[in-house]
């Protein structure tokens, strides 16, 4: 047990389907973080959240919407993805956001494969 | 742009060796570093950090040292063990929301 859940842990869907990704941590962590992780690439930061509060959107495409309705819960809305969003989404907590206390705890990601 | 960059993919090692992960870094304006780890189907869990003001940190068999001037830094395991066999991505902060990992580097410690 990670501390950090996501769900689903596979995700297969069409370019005009609609899908939301759910992340949830048990950690007590004020912080959430949304990461794509590409094959053979960096781990991209999409999003931010301190405080419920977003803090950081690495311009990230608006077909990715997130929602973060308390410092427990991260949310990933989907919609009308490209086959190049195909990736793993991996979500993060960390107790703050100062360089002393931002080491970040990760899901077990969301395999996302877009048809 | 890439500020963090592991330029090698993968290391095997034998068992009871040294590892030496290398990671360079382009932005002079990191001030903290991490190094985690990966096994397949989890996400990645925390190794070890350093900060700027520092060189060398230690925990156990596994060790991080820093060279500002160069901008690179390096995790050297030893001895390595089967279990380490895992992706190793190398990360770095300047001291606000945004971390910056590398693309990670495959190590193999064969038995």
């Amino acid at each position: 047990e990670t501390g950090v859940t996501q769900t689903p842990r596979h995700l297969v869907m069409g370019m005009t389907n609609k899908k939301s990704l759910k992340c949830e941590q048990h950690l007590g962590h004020n912080a959430m973080y949304w990461y794509k992780q590409s094959a053979k690439k960096p781990l991209e930061l999409m999003f931010v959240y301190n405080f419920k509060e977003q803090t950081e959107n690495n311009s990230v495409p608006s077909r990715f919407s997130p929602e973060c309705p308390n410092s427990s819960h991260l949310f990933l809305h989907l919609h009308t993805l490209q086959p190049e969003d195909s990736a793993l989404y991996l979500c993060a907590s960390s107790l703050g956001t100062s360089v002393w206390n931002n080491e970040q705890f990760f899901g077990p990601g969301t395999r996302l494969t877009v048809l | 742009d890439q500020q963090v960059k592991q330029n090698s993919p993968s290391l095997s090692v034998q068992e009871g060796r040294i590892s030496i992960l290398n990671c360079d870094y382009t932005n002079s304006m990191f001030d903290y570093f991490l190094w985690y780890k990966k096994y397949p189907a989890e996400g990645p869990t925390f190794l070890i950090s350093i900060s700027s003001i520092k060189d060398k940190n230690e925990d156990g068999r596994f060790t991080v040292f820093l060279n500002k001037s160069a901008k690179h830094l390096s995790l050297h395991i030893v001895p390595s063990q089967p279990g380490d066999s895992a992706v190793y991505f190398c990360a770095a902060s300047a001291g606000n929301n945004d971390m910056r990992f590398g693309a990670g580097t495959r190590l193999t410690v064969k038995p």
